[in-house]
């Protein structure tokens, strides 16, 4: 395992279309975060899991997201009806059990509506 | 509070000198206090972290300088070299409930030859 990965990497869309993201965390962590990431500026937290369940989600998060980990392994993030505003990059991380581990990123899924 | 305030916003270091990026928080439930470094296309990783119940924490040429009472942490770069340049960013979480990172707006810095 090398880690977090993203896929896709890049994504353009149309405004009004869906789209979904995919995370495949390190495997033996149990919690996964899902951050988006404006130019210049920090990550912002969207929501976690802890194994399959989505136990928070940011008031950042419209009710156009939807994320879900099936069987507490990879996780998935949708946007429908996408817009202009939505353009970011979207950034998942994992963390293993335990006070204060470390997260890992992945490198990020750059998201750009036309 | 959530909010975690960083600066400076970029910074422009010569090889050899010290860069030191500042960061302040507001929550005192805060009790991790993390530092990321971001290169273009690539995401956060892990530089170096502390705890509130030491004042320093040192790593090769990197240490956090944190003070509890002012609600402030720095980074210090020793030696700063051109392969440094990238952007950092200060970020803070708590033990319990979600463990999400509160992250600062983030310092961009420049190593020059």
């Amino acid at each position: 395992d090398t880690g977090v990965s993203q896929d896709p990497r890049h994504k353009i869309t149309k405004r009004g279309q869906n789209v979904t993201f995919r995370c495949d965390p390190i495997s033996e962590h149990n919690r996964l975060y899902w951050y988006r990431q404006t130019l210049g500026q920090g990550p912002e937290f969207l929501t976690y899991f802890q194994n399959e369940a989505q136990l928070e989600k940011s008031r950042l998060l419209s009710d156009r997201f939807s994320a879900e980990r099936p069987k507490g392994s990879f996780s998935t993030l949708e946007i429908q009806r996408t817009e202009q505003g939505d353009s970011a990059m979207y950034l998942c991380a994992s963390t293993s059990r335990g006070l204060n581990t470390e997260a890992f990123f992945g490198q990020g899924t750059r998201l750009t509506v036309v | 509070q959530q909010q975690v305030k960083q600066s400076p916003q970029s910074l422009i270091v010569q090889k050899g000198g010290i860069s030191i990026i500042n960061c302040a928080y507001e929550n005192t439930a805060f009790d991790y206090f993390p530092w990321y470094q971001q290169f273009p296309g690539k995401g956060p990783a892990l530089l170096i972290a502390i705890r509130p119940d030491v004042s320093e924490k040192k790593e090769g040429r990197f240490t956090i300088s944190f003070n509890k009472s002012a609600k402030q942490f720095s980074l210090h770069i020793m030696d700063s070299q051109p392969g440094d340049s990238a952007t950092y960013f200060c970020a803070a979480s708590m033990d319990t409930g979600r463990r999400a990172l509160t992250f600062g707006s983030g310092t961009r810095l420049q190593v020059q030859p």
